[in-house]
């Protein structure tokens, strides 16, 4: 059981490239988030869905866009990269069911710009 | 606004000590839920333990207990019989239902577990 995967786990870019996150989760969750995190910050979020086809911008979404297409897949766009948004990168889903929503999490992709 | 606080950047323990690590939280809704998670050096984001606003008692996870005091509105985990694997980035998180049930983390604090 895969979980929560990334793709890719390590990017170098330079100032003004473009570049997709991929993150696909195999536990039928119907909600999705990314996080990023950067020294003494901790996590912050960026954009989340509750559905297929819906999206929602969290605490730090400039800069960033998404798209959910399908279910199980959630992707993070940076149509113009910059050098403060370097930083690891964190997808994860969740089930909106039971009293628990357990965050489950990829393992992160380390950005780096240039 | 949600808002959740770990004032200790980083904490020693002996090995086989338990050691708290405090976390301290703001909202105004009811209902909430309270978590931690653990981020060894290798990066990946492990959860731990969760309290219900509403639950009555602490929760337990084997050597890992939530000491939960609403009135106080801390949420402290406390790791019983530290071991070296232990060391590792503590984040406490909290989350609201509705809305997509968006995690509030902590800045973190990083435990060092010594022998």
């Amino acid at each position: 059981n895969a979980g929560v995967t990334q793709t890719p786990k390590f990017r170098v870019l330079k100032t003004g490239q473009s570049m997709t996150l991929l993150c696909a989760q195999d536990m039928n969750h119907e909600y999705m988030y990314w996080y990023r995190q950067d020294p003494g910050m901790g996590l912050r979020l960026i954009h989340y869905s509750v559905g297929e086809g819906t999206t929602a911008k969290g605490e730090v979404p400039d800069g960033y866009n998404v798209s959910r297409l399908k279910k199980q897949n959630f992707l993070l766009g940076l149509e113009s990269a910059a050098p403060s948004q370097t930083s690891v990168y964190f997808c994860a889903s969740s089930s909106k069911r039971g009293p628990m929503y357990e965050q489950y999490f990829g393992p992160g992709t380390r950005l780096t710009v240039t | 606004a949600q808002k959740i606080t770990q004032t200790q950047p980083g904490m020693f323990v002996q090995e086989k000590e338990a050691v708290t690590l405090d976390c301290t939280y703001d909202t105004s809704d009811p209902s909430y839920g309270l978590f931690w998670y653990k981020q060894p050096s290798s990066g990946e984001m492990i959860f731990l333990i969760y309290q219900g606003s509403y639950d009555q008692q602490n929760a337990t996870e084997g050597r890992y207990s939530l000491n939960f005091q609403k009135a106080r509105k801390s949420a402290n985990l406390v790791i019983s019989a530290s071991q070296l694997g232990d060391s590792a980035m503590y984040f406490c998180a909290m989350s609201q239902p509705g809305g997509g049930n968006k995690l509030t983390f902590g800045t973190g604090t990083q435990l060092k577990v010594e022998l």
